[in-house]
């Protein structure tokens, strides 16, 4: 079974608005990642933040993450049609090394 | 450079039938992952190795299932009877210790 929970499970913004997506898990983790995915293809790891580290960016993301909430956030900033795909967060739970993923938010930016 | 590839990407076959599912990872890294996605989740771990062996394989849902890596690097993921509740598409990944994983574009599975 998966680990995670998303939401929204889908979020339709305008070109050039902020994105947000949420995501909670279950058990203690080592680290959390988010990946995208667009329709029919591999996914694209994003950012990794470790258990010790409350809030990390690249670009135009910002992830932060709460261990005593078991809960991570996913913010896109300035979005982009380009940006439209579904992105996941993924645990790596200690003494373990494979992702457990969660549902996933569809994202769509109108251009 | 050459990520990881995946053949074939799409199969059909009959229910009952065996398939194969080939992955090559990115050279170098020395753990593999497969996973598998059905329409609108996520994907579900089902097994991984380090190496040549099999480090965990508790996502393999039941015995028909079975994957090898003998040399360490291109991995098989095997499925014998093949049922209907099998069709999904089957993720390969790749990465060097516990880092991010790099995947591949998956194989689109159809059993009829």
């Amino acid at each position: 079974s998966q680990q995670g929970e998303e939401d929204p499970q889908a979020l339709s913004i305008q070109e050039g608005e902020n994105a947000t997506m949420n995501c909670s898990y279950k058990t203690s983790i080592n680290n959390l990642q988010w990946y995208r995915q667009n329709s029919g293809r591999g996914l694209v790891h994003l950012i990794l933040i470790r258990s010790n580290e409350r809030e990390k960016h690249s670009g135009r993301l910002r992830v932060t993450l709460d261990t005593s909430k078991k809960s991570s956030s996913l913010l896109i900033t300035a979005s982009r049609a380009a940006d439209t795909a579904s992105y996941f967060c993924a645990t790596v739970s200690r003494g373990a090394n494979n992702l457990f993923f969660g549902t996933g938010t569809r994202l769509t930016v109108i251009p | 450079g050459a990520g990881v590839s995946q053949t074939p990407s799409n199969k059909v076959t009959e229910k009952g039938k065996y398939v194969e599912l080939r992955c090559d990872p990115i050279s170098g890294h020395t753990a593999l992952y497969w996973y598998r996605q059905s329409l609108g989740q996520g994907p579900e771990f089902l097994i991984y190795f380090q190496g040549t062996g099999a480090a965990d394989d508790s996502g393999l849902p039941n015995d028909r299932f079975f994957a090898v890596r003998p040399e360490g690097s291109v991995s098989t993921l095997k499925i014998q009877r093949t049922e209907r509740g099998d069709s999904a598409v089957y993720l390969c990944a790749s990465s060097l210790m516990t880092a991010e994983q790099y995947f591949g574009p998956g194989t689109r599975l159809t059993v009829t």
